[in-house]
């Protein structure tokens, strides 16, 4: 048991519409990124964030985007869902400034989009 | 940028015996970390081992362990006494070494089976 927990654990939405994923970061950590897994593919990084600004992001277009609360909890966005964003989308928590610390992940939540 | 590549698909081994899963991977980076996450059926990744690039010595943690070969580029997994429990998705990744930015880079993935 990490800590991370993420909801819903499974979703579907129609395309075009718009879908909020949340984590909730492991006691400790502040910062938090998120990740999309393709079925059959590794994951690939969306964006991290840190005191609740964005500090790195993947090529992911901008219809997809991020927040993170005072809490360390954070919600990832996705608008105008395309079929193409059917996946896993794993959050991972870890604590600034330490290049080697760990990440934790959740156990993501999987989107279908019909 | 960096890339991870995990050549073999799929992979079984026999329980109690050993099997090694490979790993190749690209940067002009010198200072960086690699891992393996192990991702069972409940989907959540799992750390099992992290190579620290700057450190000679292959990293172990109790029945698994790596082969770390720098100049190679290659990065291997070595799982000792398999368990039915080691049934899994197997992914490499990469971290840079620079700065706090948590970001991994990941492999395809190898399905590992593992028969009683």
């Amino acid at each position: 048991e990490t800590g991370v927990t993420q909801s819903p654990t499974h979703l579907i939405k129609t395309r075009g519409q718009q879908v909020t994923l949340r984590c909730s970061s492991q006691s400790g950590h502040n910062t938090v990124s998120w990740y999309q897994q393709a079925l059959g593919q590794g994951p690939q990084f969306i964006f991290q964030y840190y005191r609740e600004e964005e500090n790195g992001r993947g090529n992911f277009p901008p219809r997809f985007s991020g927040l993170q609360f005072p809490n360390y909890s954070s919600e990832l966005n996705v608008n105008a869902l395309e079929l193409d964003d059917s996946a896993l989308y794993l959050c991972a928590s870890s604590r600034w400034g330490v290049g080697n610390e760990k990440l934790f992940f959740g156990s993501g939540t999987q989107l279908s989009v019909l | 940028a960096q890339t991870v590549t995990q050549s073999q698909p799929e992979m079984s081994v026999q329980e109690a015996e050993t099997v090694t899963l490979s790993c190749t991977y690209d940067t002009s980076e010198s200072d960086y970390y690699l891992f393996w996450y192990k991702q069972p059926p409940s989907r959540q990744m799992i750390l099992v081992i992290r190579q620290e690039a700057y450190k000679q010595q292959n990293a172990t943690e109790n029945r698994f362990s790596v082969n770390f070969q720098k100049a190679a580029k290659s990065f291997s997994l070595k799982i000792s006494d398999s368990q039915l429990g080691d049934a899994a998705m197997y992914f490499c990744a990469y971290r840079s070494a620079g700065g706090a930015n948590s970001k991994l880079t990941f492999g395809k993935g190898i399905t590992l089976s593992v028969r009683p």
